[in-house]
């Protein structure tokens, strides 16, 4: 399969412990993306790597998540402290060089901070 | 800052109908434009990409249109079929000097085709 793929699917975890989700992008999409989608809303762009430099975050939602691609393959999302408003769905993209406009998204990853 | 609006949110029709959901933004300075299909739990899955010098363009009984002069593009479903019953949503590059960075979604419409 060389679509995106996301791990775990579904994470379940108690407010305050520290989450990592993985993602690994479609092979040599040099341009990776994370975006965080809450129930009834659109996906919201939190940040983007294009290889491993990591090019925007400004966006990210607070000190507490963190994105990382050390060797321009696969990508970590952190979110340390976990709260409640951050039970979501978190989403990967990848896109081809040069076709920044296209991304191709993974299946997400389920959190769920009780 | 650019927004995306998708009306309606909802849409139930019977199976067959013909129908249309909008999508509105309000920054025209666009280079393209994408709707994009969501199966509840799941990912998101590219169904039609209008780049800005397009007026629309197709996919079996898909079609899209776009007028940034106005701000608005729509998807329209030829012949519904139950199996089309998901969450559309459009969404709009953003950009920055270095080239284009994530996507800006309006909240989708969510469609539900009756049998």
């Amino acid at each position: 399969d060389t679509g995106v793929s996301q791990n775990p699917r579904h994470k379940i975890t108690k407010r305050g412990q520290n989450v990592t989700f993985r993602c690994d992008p479609i092979s040599e999409h040099n341009r990776l993306y994370w975006y965080r989608q809450t129930l009834g809303q659109g996906p919201e762009f939190l940040t983007y790597f294009q290889n491993e430099a990591q090019l925007e975050k400004s966006r990210l939602l607070s000190d507490r998540f963190s994105a990382e691609r050390p060797k321009g393959s696969f990508s970590t999302l952190e979110i340390q402290r976990t709260e409640q408003g951050d039970s979501a769905m978190y989403l990967c993209a990848s896109s081809p060089l040069g076709r920044a406009d296209t991304q191709y998204f993974g299946p997400g990853t389920r959190l769920t901070v009780l | 800052k650019q927004e995306v609006t998708q009306i309606p949110a909802a849409l139930s029709v019977p199976e067959g109908e013909n129908l249309v959901l909008n999508c509105s933004f309000t920054d025209s300075a666009i280079y393209n434009l994408q709707w994009f299909r969501q199966d509840p739990g799941k990912g998101l899955t590219s169904l039609l990409l209008i780049q800005s010098s397009q007026r629309e363009q197709t996919s079996g009984r898909l079609n899209a249109s776009l007028d940034k002069s106005s701000g608005r593009s729509t998807l329209y479903i030829a012949a519904s079929q139950p199996g089309d019953s998901a969450t559309y949503l459009c969404a709009v590059p953003m950009y920055s000097g270095g080239g284009a960075d994530g996507l800006t979604f309006g909240k989708g419409t969510h469609l539900i085709i009756q049998p």
